[in-house]
């Protein structure tokens, strides 16, 4: 399984915009980049998935480098219910369907 | 709610007695999974079904462990003989997989403890 490299934590204000990073440096021409997130006592979420080009949806923006070897997932007013654990997963077309999940990083939100 | 949802969401059990945790996906979808979490740790993919077949299994899933999905609707997860080391949450999620990635929607997991 492609690997993917996050700080373990990172700390945001209220209502300013947040960019969580991810390193997959070996990821594959069939790897798509994914976003989970975890909020406490819940089970993950989707975020939002991209290949090569730059995805928005109404939860956030994922900007993927040009060579592929990172990507940052951005959240552009971060509020309270945003604090959580950001999972940055690579999964390959065709290939398992598990979801291979890190540490994460856990996202603090102050007020 | 038309959500995952998992059966029971606590269940403290002793060592060497046998526990089964129930899933309901999302109706229409036919893959379910299921995912185990420790604390400070992000999930661990266990098993995976697609309608009623399992397709998929993780070397984590030890001879103790069973996981079923009769008719392709509800599944079953049966620890036998427990242990301490099976403390975990353990997630379910279901996806609607028929071409390209189906997003999964997990469930709220059962808790167990094992004393």
């Amino acid at each position: 399984d492609a690997k993917t490299t996050q700080p373990n934590s990172m700390e945001s204000n209220e209502e300013e915009p947040v960019h969580l990073p991810c390193n997959h440096s070996t990821i594959s021409g069939t790897d798509y980049i994914h976003w989970y997130r975890q909020l406490p006592s819940q089970g993950p979420e989707y975020v939002i998935h991209g290949l090569t080009s730059n995805v928005n949806n109404r939860m956030a923006s994922l900007a993927i480098a040009e060579d592929r070897k990172s990507s940052t997932l951005i959240l552009h007013r971060a509020t309270l219910r945003d604090a959580a654990v950001y999972y940055c997963i690579l999964r390959t077309q065709g290939g398992s369907e598990k979801l291979v999940f890190g540490k994460g990083t856990k996202l603090t939100v102050n007020p | 709610d038309t959500g995952v949802s998992q059966n029971p969401r606590h269940k403290i059990t002793k060592r060497g007695q046998n526990v089964t945790f129930r899933c309901d996906p999302i109706s229409e979808h036919n893959r379910l999974y299921w995912y185990r979490q420790t604390l400070g740790q992000g999930p661990e993919f266990l098993t995976y079904f697609q309608n009623e077949a399992q397709l998929e299994k993780s070397r984590l899933l030890s001879d103790r462990f069973s996981a079923e999905r009769p008719k392709g609707s509800f599944s079953t997860l049966e620890i036998q003989r427990t242990e301490q080391g099976d403390s975990a949450m353990y997630l379910c999620a279901s996806s609607l997989g028929d071409r390209g990635f189906g997003e999964q929607y997990f469930g709220p997991g059962t808790r167990l403890t094992v004393t």
